[in-house]
């Protein structure tokens, strides 16, 4: 089955900085990799998405980078503030059913 | 839509007693997933449903979990009997087959001493 790797498992950075959190991924089917945040007491949201027939996406301070070819996917959080504090997750799901299968989560810590 | 609703938000059971969680997913999807969440494990995929039937249950644990959906809006996960090992966050999640974003419930928080 797929197997999502993530890492780091905790990032502190100052606010203001950039925040880069990198995931690997086994299975060459897998077409979608959603990326969520979840804080404290809540469950994971949504923030941002990328399917295979995309290298990037931008969301205002966020963006992905996805590379097929190594199987790697990366989240970049600029210009940081506190309130990015939180668990960060990535997953990635096949074409063919609806399995997500996450990451190990990134705990990250933006200090003021 | 009032998103993914689970109860109850917290459980504390004593050990050897049923539990069940439920989850009312978002009104039109039709898959739906329950993951446990620890610490050691991080988010575990412990089933998951397409159209209400189940598609793939090798995340239970054991034969003390078990899961049912019988209709489309509404799903449970009962453990019987519990353990405290069972303990962990319990999540809840939904979405539209072939459209990938699942989106979560807040969770039910469950505790067996």
């Amino acid at each position: 089955g797929e197997n999502v790797e993530q890492h780091p498992s905790t990032l502190s950075v100052q606010e203001g900085d950039s925040a880069v959190i990198k995931c690997t991924y086994s299975d060459s089917a897998s077409n979608y990799f959603p990326w969520y945040k979840q804080e404290l007491g809540k469950g994971p949201q949504l923030i941002i998405d990328i399917r295979s027939n995309v290298g990037e996406k931008k969301d205002q301070r966020i963006a992905v980078t996805l590379n097929k070819t190594a199987k790697h996917f990366s989240l970049h959080i600029t210009e940081t503030q506190p309130e990015d504090s939180a668990v960060y997750f990535c997953a990635a799901i096949k074409a063919a059913g609806n399995k997500l299968t996450f990451g190990g989560g990134t705990r990250v810590l933006v200090k003021p | 839509d009032a998103g993914v609703i689970q109860s109850p938000r917290h459980e504390v059971t004593e050990m050897g007693q049923e539990v069940t969680l439920r989850c009312k997913p978002i009104s039109g999807h039709n898959s739906l997933f329950w993951y446990r969440q620890t610490m050691m494990r991080g988010l575990e995929l412990l089933i998951y449903f397409n159209n209400n039937v189940p598609i793939d249950d090798s995340g239970m644990p054991e034969d003390r979990f078990s899961a049912k959906m019988p209709n489309a809006s509404f799903s449970t996960l009962k453990i019987q009997p519990s353990e405290p090992r069972d303990s962990a966050v319990y999540f809840c999640a939904s979405s539209s087959t072939g459209k990938g974003e699942a989106f979560f419930g807040q969770g039910t928080r469950l505790t067996v001493v």
